[in-house]
Formats: C-alpha cells, structure tokens, sequence
C-alpha cells in the first residue's frame, strides 16, 4: 500500500504556543488529503479536507482561523494548531488518496499535549 | 448527512475464536473499506472492496460488500492476541463528490 509520513509523532507545548504537524505522501501524489481528530476510545472525527492549491473546505464547529491548512504541494499538507490550549490536546491523523474515492492511507499519527 | 453503523461497538472473545462484525447504511455506496487501529497509531488498510456481492480476503480476515450495496461485513478467523484495536469501516457514498464515511469503530479485546 501506499505510504503516507506523518510528524511529529508526539508534542508537548505550552498554552498559547502554535504547533506544526505534516503529512507527506512518499510515494503517490495526492490531490486531496484529510485530517482527522481523535479523542481517546472515539472515532475518527474529519475536521478538514485538504486540496492541492486551493484553500482547505472545513466540517461544520471547525474554527479554521484556529487549525490553519496549507496543501502547497502534491505531496505535502501542514495543519497548523494557533495558540494552542489543553481542549486542543488531542490525537490528529492525516489521511491520503490517489484520487476522489481512491482507498485511502493514513499516517501514524501526533499526539499533542497542550500544558 | 452520510452515517455508517457499526456492530457490534465492542467484543471479548476467547484466542481462537472466530470473529464478525458488520457495517451498515440506509444509503448506497460504491466502496467499502476495513481499517484496524493500534492505541496510539494511525489506521491500517485491511481490505479494500469495490464490487456489490464481492468476497475478498487477506489472510485470516475476509471481508463481503453486500449485495444490497448498504452493508460490509469483515470476519476474522482463529483470532490471535494481536488483532487486539479498533475496526473502522468506511464507505464512498454514490455521489460523486463526496468523501469517504467512516463507522464508530469496533473495538476488539482477546483474551489469551
């Protein structure tokens, strides 16, 4: 299967710091990729899509002043966490496809802890 | 907007038992996909289908897209410690456009 990166795999900041966490896509280019929030024992819950030189669509309560998306390449997408707090403490996971409705790969992963 | 059903929501089962669990949807889908997530990692691919009626298998899991193109069921056989997590199902809705619809997850625990 496709490969998809994903780091840091763990962060711990302060409150009111911003955090970085990139998703690549080693070996296929992806158009479109997703980031996903996770609270312990829950579901994945998609928070916004990622497309390719466009601005990123988010789900509805998704502040997107507050979890910045840039997909500046095909292979790369950053979500950014701005002036982070504990409630943002959270697992996040990307996810990319080769195309719409393509099966899609996720990455491992980032466990951030907001002290 | 799109929901998918998973069931059972969690399952103890004794080491070497067989396993099933099911997804479910009052709407069509075109695709079906099974994920297993380890704590603390991201999903894994386990079985991806495409056709109504399709039966595939990987190993000690096979997994069918139902007929009526509503429902996916994933069985897993002689279950082992490590298939121990999360089983996830996501459908691609009929519509063109729209995104993958993940499941609630069924969460596994096997016991030795």
């Amino acid at each position: 299967g496709a490969v998809v990166s994903q780091h840091p795999s763990r962060v711990i900041c302060k409150s009111g710091t911003s955090v970085k966490i990139e998703c690549r896509s080693l070996d296929f280019q992806a158009t479109t990729m997703f980031w996903y929030r996770q609270f312990p024992k829950q579901s994945l819950m998609l928070m916004a899509t990622s497309n390719e030189g466009s601005k990123a669509t988010y789900e509805q309560g998704v502040e997107k002043d507050k979890f910045l998306i840039n997909h500046a390449s095909l292979t790369l997408s950053t979500l950014t966490v701005t002036s982070a707090h504990p409630e943002d403490s959270s697992f996040y996971i990307c996810s990319g496809g080769r195309g719409l409705n393509e099966k899609l790969f996720f990455g491992s992963g980032t466990q951030l802890s907001v002290l | 907007g799109q929901q998918l059903n998973q069931s059972p929501q969690s399952m103890f089962i004794q080491e070497g038992e067989d396993v099933s669990m099911n997804c479910t949807s009052s709407s069509i889908f075109n695709t079906w996909l099974w994920y297993k997530q380890d704590p603390g990692e991201g999903p894994v691919l386990l079985i991806a289908l495409y056709k109504a009626g399709e039966l595939t298998s990987n190993g000690r899991l096979t997994a069918q897209f139902g007929i009526t193109r509503k429902d996916s069921f994933l069985n897993i056989s002689a279950s082992i410690p490590s298939d121990v997590g999360i089983y996830f199902c996501a459908g691609s809705p009929v519509r063109e456009g729209q995104n993958f619809v993940f499941g609630p997850g069924t969460r596994l625990s096997v016991l030795p």
